[in-house]
């Protein structure tokens, strides 16, 4: 355990389903990010959250709605995705500008 | 855009051996550098990190070296285990700059004969 929890591992959803992605940090970090991780590509952040106020939206299609409700929780709401946006999602927390803790990701499959 | 890239997506090495993994970044502000270890079904792990007041530092079997001059990083792993199996990846950032951003290399897979 990293200290970065991430539910579910695994997800699999229709193109016109609702679902979230959670995660918890229990290191006492001020930022949370979303990265997303596809076969044979860099890592793709998606969203910054620092103290909970989002600062980096990395040009994310509007089906991905992030929330971080406090600095230890951070959620990534999904809705209308495409086979495309399979991949690993991964949730990663820091403490300022040190290296990142990540979680284990959730291994996300559209249909 | 700037950009942090990794010269081999795949290294064979045979246990014991040494491995060294090398990374290109482009960003000459860029003053803090990460090695990340990713294994199976796991989220990248923390390795070893260098600022560029250093040259080299080293871990447990591992080194990581910087060249400012040429912007290169390589990590360096001794004596090579099956545990260390995995895609390594190396990210940058400039402290300077304020951004909770790093850039990420694409990956170089480490596989390790036995």
């Amino acid at each position: 355990e990293t200290g970065v929890t991430q539910t579910p591992r695994h997800l699999v959803m229709g193109m016109t389903n609702k679902k979230s992605l959670k995660c918890e940090q229990h290191l006492g970090h001020n930022a949370m990010y979303w990265y997303k991780q596809s076969a044979k590509k860099p890592l793709e952040l998606m969203f910054v959250y620092n103290f909970k106020e989002q600062t980096e939206n990395n040009s994310v299609p509007s089906r991905f709605s992030p929330e971080c409700p406090n600095s230890s929780h951070l959620f990534l709401h999904l809705h209308t995705l495409q086979p495309e946006d399979s991949a690993l999602y991964l949730c990663a927390s820091s403490q300022y500008l040190d290296g990142y803790t990540f979680g284990s990701g959730t291994r996300l499959t559209v249909v | 855009g700037e950009s942090v890239g990794l010269h081999l997506p795949t290294l064979s090495v045979q246990e014991g051996d040494n491995s060294i993994i090398n990374c290109a970044y482009s960003n000459s502000a860029s003053d803090y550098f990460i090695w990340y270890k990713q294994e199976s079904g796991k989220g990248p792990q923390f390795i070893i990190d260098i600022r560029s007041n250093m040259d080299k530092r080293q871990g447990q079997r591992v080194t990581v070296l910087l060249n400012k001059t040429v912007k290169h990083l390589s990590l360096q792993i001794a004596a090579t285990q099956p545990g260390d199996s995995a895609v390594y990846f190396c990210a940058e950032n400039s402290v300077n700059s304020g951004t909770y951003k790093y850039i990420f290399g694409t990956g170089t897979r480490l596989k390790v004969l036995a």
